[in-house]
């Protein structure tokens, strides 16, 4: 089992809808907790970034830790074309970071 | 820069090559990171430096991977005697705090090809 468990889709919905993004984890070590966005031959973007349970709002994205359950999501409102990318998430204990395999993303116009 | 640069974006090499590839972090940057992203999957980690420090090479997949950063600044990443299994995308990032908890700034990688 890995680390780190996100569906890879590919995921398509239409401009204007609530985009929906998860990923479980195992280790319970995991201390923070990050999406980053890559956009195709590109490197990651780190979107949000936090190290609590609860939720972390950045315009239209909202980022949701729930350590309990060893779940975080990420949500994107009012989606849009330009959002069509690679949504990883990832998990860092120490030094180390630990990816999900990233879910594609089409937002159809 | 203003961001992490990487060189050289694409490299095909032949099987049994040694290759080299360079990454400038961003300025003042203290913690430098190397990744692997094979298709489709998301990077795994390969080595960690503090400084010029290696502290964690535990993610390098055989002796025939080696990384350094001499100066604390620029970073090289060797591989010798390529093999297939090589063929990926590697990525460096750099982070501003000692251990990366503020969120690492990547590079657009270089596109191995092992033919």
């Amino acid at each position: 089992q890995k680390e780190v468990e996100q569906d890879p889709g590919p995921l398509s919905v239409p401009e204007g809808a609530i985009v929906s993004l998860n990923c479980t984890y195992s280790n319970s070590a995991f201390q923070y907790f990050m999406w980053y966005r890559q956009y195709s031959r590109k490197g990651p973007e780190l979107l949000m970034y936090t190290y609590s349970s609860g939720n972390k709002e950045d315009g239209r994205f909202t980022a949701q830790v729930d350590k309990s359950s060893k779940y975080i999501s990420l949500f994107i409102r009012d989606s849009q074309p330009s959002d069509s990318a690679t949504y990883l998430c990832a998990m860092m204990t120490g030094n180390q970071f630990y990816f999900g395999t990233g879910t594609s993303l089409t937002v159809i116009p | 820069g203003a961001g992490v640069s990487q060189s050289p974006r694409y490299k095909v090499a032949k099987r049994g090559q040694d290759v080299a590839l360079r990454c400038d972090p961003i300025s003042g940057h203290v913690s430098l990171f190397w990744y692997q992203q094979a298709l489709g999957q998301g990077p795994e980690f390969l080595t960690y430096f503090q400084n010029e420090a290696q502290l964690d090479k535990s993610g390098l997949p055989s002796d025939r991977f080696f990384a350094e950063r001499p100066e604390g600044s620029v970073s090289t990443l060797k591989i010798q005697r390529t093999q297939q299994e090589d063929s990926a995308v590697y990525l460096c990032a750099s982070s501003l705090g000692l251990s990366g908890n503020y969120g690492y700034t990547f590079g657009s990688g270089t596109r191995l090809t092992v033919v």
